[in-house]
């Protein structure tokens, strides 16, 4: 499968853990996004990545939530100190720039996000 | 910022009719426009964009049409079919940096056998 991948798929955890996610974009894609979906809503943009530089971080990514790339490949998701309301579809994309050009992003399945 | 509405949140059709999903936008820089689909538990794919050269683009029995100036763009889909059953996401985005794009907040479609 040459799509974006991501895992895990479902992740369940207690208020207070650390919960980290993955990434895998198509492999010759430069750019990476996060983003996080909850039920009845569309994605909501969290943060980027172009190769490995995080380029942007929307104020919705509290100081809890830090994304590394560090190969400029795959990407990680930590959440720390997982509260309730961080239960949430954790969507990642990936695309390829050009330069003067609209990208189109490809999603990965998501990981979902329980936080009892 | 952008900010991007979405109507209507519910459609329900018959298998055969037409859907229509409009959106509309309120950045006058925004100049990309995709439309994903996404089934239950299942990742947003997207079906067709439309970049604000064009005024309207098709493929097969999906079509959308962007106005620029009111600022607005919708989804057409003919003769719908039960697989068309889905929930379908609007966003907008513009050239220049991020490409981050601002999403609608969802159709839901339902297509009555």
């Amino acid at each position: 499968d040459t799509g974006v991948s991501q895992n895990p798929r479902h992740k369940i955890t207690k208020r207070g853990q650390n919960v980290t996610f993955r990434c895998d974009p198509i492999s010759e894609h430069n750019r990476l996004y996060w983003y996080r979906q909850t039920l009845g809503q569309g994605p909501e943009f969290l943060t980027y990545f172009q190769n490995e530089a995080q380029l942007e971080k929307s104020r919705l990514l509290s100081d809890r939530f830090s994304a590394e790339r560090p190969k400029g490949s795959f990407s990680t998701l930590e959440i720390q100190r997982t509260e309730q309301g961080d239960s949430a579809m954790y969507l990642c994309a990936s695309s390829l720039a050009w330069t003067g050009e609209q990208e189109t992003q490809y999603f990965g399945p998501g990981t979902r996000l329980l936080v009892l | 910022g952008e900010n991007v509405e979405q109507h209507p949140s519910t459609l329900s059709v018959q298998e055969g009719d037409s859907a229509v999903i409009k959106c509309t936008y309120s950045d006058s820089a925004s100049n990309y426009f995709p439309w994903y689909k996404q089934e239950l538990g299942k990742r947003p794919q997207l079906i067709i964009d439309i970049r604000s050269n064009v005024g309207e683009k098709k493929d097969q029995r999906i079509a959308v049409t962007l106005n620029k100036t009111a600022k607005h763009f919708s989804l057409h889909i003919t003769e719908t079919q039960p697989e068309d059953s889905a929930v379908y996401f609007c966003a907008a985005s513009k050239r220049g940096g991020s490409y981050i794009p601002t999403f609608g907040r969802g159709t839901s479609l339902i297509v009555h056998p």
